[in-house]
């Protein structure tokens, strides 16, 4: 199985901060990785897919890039709205994997 | 607008079986390969098995093979999961998942669309 190794676990920010979160493959998955947030009680929400492109009416500030084991999603400019959990999933090989997650915390 | 909507949670007891249900809207259901995806509580997500967009093959965790059971019925365009033998580690929300972009008879299996989720309780 594919493990995905996410990082930090948890990270304090402020708003307006650039803020990075790091996913890493234990094997390639080419481009084959996705992006997801959730908040506390609701569904996961798609941000980025194909490690890079953003989903329809996800913010800008958002991106996604790496390929092969290394990935990282950037958030330029933290927003009120962007205080949530991150996680990754590889969708190359099953069985399809997440990340453990990243916790976005108020500073 | 795209729609899934889950039912059939619920407490069982270990041992037990629960079947839940996907009711699809919104988009042609018959040509998406559709999943289940898993969340136990305070934990992150589980991927729990998939079926291809005309029920032809299906895969599943490891966690879950050999008792769960995915199927689809394409003309009521409803997703299933038959959940047998339940253990206390397979309490979590359940989600079903559309796949996000399907070509040819391939589908990429990340997700744009959820459900809003079920909680299954296994207890005593």
């Amino acid at each position: 199985d594919i493990q995905m190794t996410q990082s930090p676990s948890t990270l304090s920010a402020s708003l307006e901060d650039r803020v990075t979160i790091t996913c890493r493959a234990s094997q390639s998955i080419s481009s084959s990785l996705a992006w997801y947030q959730q908040k506390p009680g609701e569904a996961p929400k798609l941000l980025i897919y194909k490690a890079s492109s953003l989903d329809g009416g996800v913010p800008s500030r958002f991106s996604g890039s790496g390929s092969g084991t290394e990935f990282t999603l950037t958030i330029s400019g933290l927003q009120p709205d962007d205080f949530a959990t991150y996680y990754c999933q590889q969708y190359n090989t099953y069985p399809l994997t997440f990340g453990g997650g990243t916790k976005v915390e108020i500073k | 607008q795209v729609q899934l909507v889950e039912s059939g949670g619920g407490v069982v007891q270990p041992g037990g079986s629960l079947r839940l249900s996907c009711a699809a809207s919104g988009f042609t259901f018959s040509t998406y390969d559709m999943n289940w995806v898993r969340q136990a509580p305070g934990k992150g997500l589980e991927w729990v098995a998939v079926i291809r967009f005309d029920g032809g093959s299906k895969y599943y965790g490891d966690s879950v093979k050999d008792r769960f059971t995915i199927s689809r019925d394409n003309s009521k365009n409803t997703l299933f999961l038959q959940m047998n033998s339940l253990r206390t580690e397979d309490t979590a929300v359940y989600y079903c998942a559309k796949a996000g972009y399907c070509s040819g008879g391939k589908c990429a299996h990340y997700y744009d669309y959820w459900g809003q989720g079920n909680l299954v309780t296994v207890s005593s």
